[in-house]
């Protein structure tokens, strides 16, 4: 079956825009995860989804980022008044249940604010 | 305060020879390890893991290490081929499930000569 997909794959923004980003999990994945790479940097664990929820909030940079799911399926990732510190790549993974055995990754959104 | 480490940027290997790539943490939560590979313009796909409770997992050419006390993990890939070039990201988790998600080093470029 299909993988983690993530669109756009790329995103130009001027800084001060709004931008949302997608995540469409493996179907039946239950957990999902947004993590996100800044130059030279690791991953960055962002924020968790168990079905609809995201027990804890605390991971996300600021308030201007705030994500949602829903059905339990596709994720999306806000960034209100993006400023250039945002420019990184968003990586969304899925598991099937909130195991750290394995978390399938997608290919990411580069998002670089101008 | 970086709880994963990966002290090595990159790695020149020669085709045929071991890659050994380690990983050092520092939170002595963290009992389950993961390695992840990633290609560019691809997200990091799983390659294999280790609990706390074992010593060495092997699968195939790569075998993980973990020496607990000095807080170490290694990844050796016996023979190297062309194909294992790409980051390898070295990640680690406590049993706490999925909402604390994956922390992970920095990665290390390993190039594999021919």
């Amino acid at each position: 079956g299909a993988g983690v997909s993530q669109s756009p794959s790329n995103k130009v923004t001027e800084k001060g825009k709004d931008v949302e980003l997608r995540c469409d999990p493996i179907s039946g994945h239950t957990a999902l995860y947004w993590y996100r790479q800044s130059l030279g940097q690791g991953l960055e664990f962002l924020i968790y989804f168990q079905g609809n929820s995201a027990p804890d909030k605390s991971g996300l940079p600021s308030d201007r980022f705030s994500a949602e799911r829903t059905g339990g399926s596709v994720s999306t990732l806000t960034i209100q008044r993006t400023q250039q510190e945002d420019s990184a790549v968003y990586l969304c993974a899925s598991s099937l249940i909130p195991d750290y055995n394995e978390q399938f990754f997608g290919p990411g959104t580069r998002l670089t604010v101008l | 305060d970086q709880q994963v480490k990966q002290n090595s940027p990159s790695l020149s290997v020669q085709e045929g020879r071991i890659s050994i790539l380690n990983c050092d943490y520092t939170n002595s939560m963290f009992d389950y390890f993961l390695w992840y590979k990633k290609y560019p313009a691809e997200g990091p796909t799983f390659l294999i893991s280790i609990s706390s409770i074992k010593d060495k997992n092997e699968d195939g050419r790569f075998t993980v290490f973990l020496n607990k006390s000095a807080k170490h993990l290694s990844l050796h890939i016996v023979p190297s081929q062309p194909g294992d070039s790409a980051v390898y990201f070295c990640a680690a988790t406590d049993s706490g499930g999925g909402a604390d998600g994956l922390t992970f080093g920095k990665g290390t470029h390993l190039i594999i000569q021919p």
